[in-house]
């Protein structure tokens, strides 16, 4: 089983609105990523966590918070976002982080910021 | 850092014949190059990858050249379905994190 879920599949909020996305996978993976992507443009990274701990942020805004409750699960709560924030978020999981291993994606979740 | 380019933009071609889209990357420490087709409203989904220790790998009616040397590599799809449109994202190993190129987007038409 290669699958990563996320959760949700579209979420509309305003500047002011605080909301979280989800992401789980169940394939004992020890590296879990998070991506933003842009409209006919590749996936953007914004954090890597290896064995729960953040070990890259490509220099996100502190309104995109993320947090890694454990191995399986990987959440980024957005506070106060803008309406350039407008994208498709996406998770990534792999073996390990740092090795020359495989990516998988999941779905993603269609954020709107109004 | 790692700089990798993907082309063409577009590609369109008639169901049957076949599709070849290139990236050059720059870092000669690179040692793994996955290729992603994303379709529409969906994730991007690895369809095949090659390691830096050999030359070309196949899979099916897709394969992938690697060019250490000349640091370029190649996705080729034979007899192509229209199933196989959708935008396809080669990608370069850095330090942990994948590279991207810009993508292609691929039309495949019956």
């Amino acid at each position: 089983d290669t699958e990563v879920t996320q959760t949700p599949k579209h979420l509309v909020m305003g500047m002011t609105n605080k909301k979280s996305l989800k992401c789980e996978q169940h394939m004992g993976h020890r590296a879990m990523y998070w991506y933003k992507q842009k409209a006919k443009k590749p996936p953007e990274l914004m954090f890597v966590y290896s064995y729960e701990k953040l070990s890259i942020n490509e220099s996100v805004p502190s309104r995109f918070s993320p947090e890694c409750p454990n191995s399986s699960l990987l959440n980024l709560h957005l506070h106060a976002l803008q309406p350039e924030d407008s994208a498709l978020y996406l998770c990534a999981s792999s073996q390990e982080a740092g090795r020359i291993i495989e990516q998988f994606f999941g779905p993603g979740t269609r954020l709107t910021v109004l | 850092g790692e700089n990798v380019e993907q082309h063409p933009s577009t590609l369109s071609v008639q169901e049957g014949d076949s599709a070849v889209i290139k990236c050059t990357y720059s870092d000669s420490a690179s040692n793994y190059f996955p290729w992603y087709k994303q379709e529409l409203g969906k994730g991007p989904q690895l369809i095949i990858d090659i390691r830096s220790n050999v030359g070309e790998k196949k899979d099916q009616r897709i394969a992938v050249t690697l060019n250490k040397t000349a640091k370029h590599f190649s996705l080729h799809i034979t007899e192509t379905q229209p199933e196989d449109s959708a935008v396809y994202f080669c990608a370069a190993s850095e330090g942990g994190k994948l590279i991207f190129g810009q993508g292609t987007e691929l039309s495949v038409k019956p």
